[in-house]
């Protein structure tokens, strides 16, 4: 089965700072892969994607993701962390359903915490 | 504002109940899928319309239930409530249905059974 894991419920990280939300995955094929985040009392936004190409991947509001093939993992970042950047952050994958369809399938979200 | 948008946006109901949650997707998106979240569950599929067809079906109970109209809106039926029914209800839509789509959410509807 196709999935994705987030190993930290929570991550802390003091404003200024680099952070990391990791995140690993399983998929048979190739895979596709997204960061998405959520704002207390909003629905989820997009972030970025790895399709193909270039194993570092530009996104919204500063963030990158690197896709490691061989570590499995596309772990999320940014070089300077704002505290603004406090949300709920998922990860998610292109799972195939029996019958042969698609669907981005979610970890379980990480918490991340800047503090001033 | 992501233009896709659910109603209601708060729902307080009791066990036994019946609720009907809907969701106008983005401008032009013809794909509609439905997610339930939950703190001890995260976010799970339930199910996947495409052009007023039923793509892909996830983790959905019996009682629940879903379509998509004409108009490409889309309702998802809650029956026979419970408490463990209390979640928010997510709503995504995107232009096509291959999985590699970015999905854009709607607000969310707040369900709660009591």
């Amino acid at each position: 089965a196709q999935s994705v894991a987030q190993p930290e419920d929570q991550v802390n990280v003091a404003e200024g700072n680099p952070l990391t939300v990791k995140c690993t995955y399983s998929v048979s094929g190739n895979p596709y892969l997204f960061w998405y985040v959520q704002y207390p009392n909003r629905g989820l936004q997009f972030l970025l994607k790895y399709i193909t190409g270039d194993n570092l991947v530009k996104g919204s509001y500063g963030f990158e993701a690197e896709f490691n093939k061989s570590q499995t993992s596309f772990h999320l970042k940014k070089p300077s962390a704002l505290v603004s950047d406090s949300a709920l952050y998922f990860c998610a994958v292109r799972a195939s359903l029996s019958g042969g369809s698609y669907i981005p399938t979610f970890g379980r979200g990480t918490s991340l915490i800047v503090h001033p | 504002d992501s233009g896709v948008t659910q109603t209601p946006k708060h729902l307080i109901t009791a066990t036994g109940q019946r609720v009907t949650l809907r969701c106008s997707p983005r401008s032009g998106d013809l794909s509609v899928y439905w997610y339930q979240q939950s703190l001890d569950q995260g976010l799970q599929f339930l199910i996947q319309y495409y052009n007023g067809e039923e793509r892909a079906k996830g983790n959905i109970l019996e009682r629940f239930s879903a379509q998509q109209f004409p108009d490409l809106h889309s309702e998802l039926n809650l029956s026979s409530l419970e408490l463990g029914d209390s979640a928010l209800y997510f709503c995504a839509s995107s232009a096509h249905s291959s999985g590699a789509n970015v999905l854009t959410f709607g607000a969310g509807s707040r369900l709660t059974v009591l």
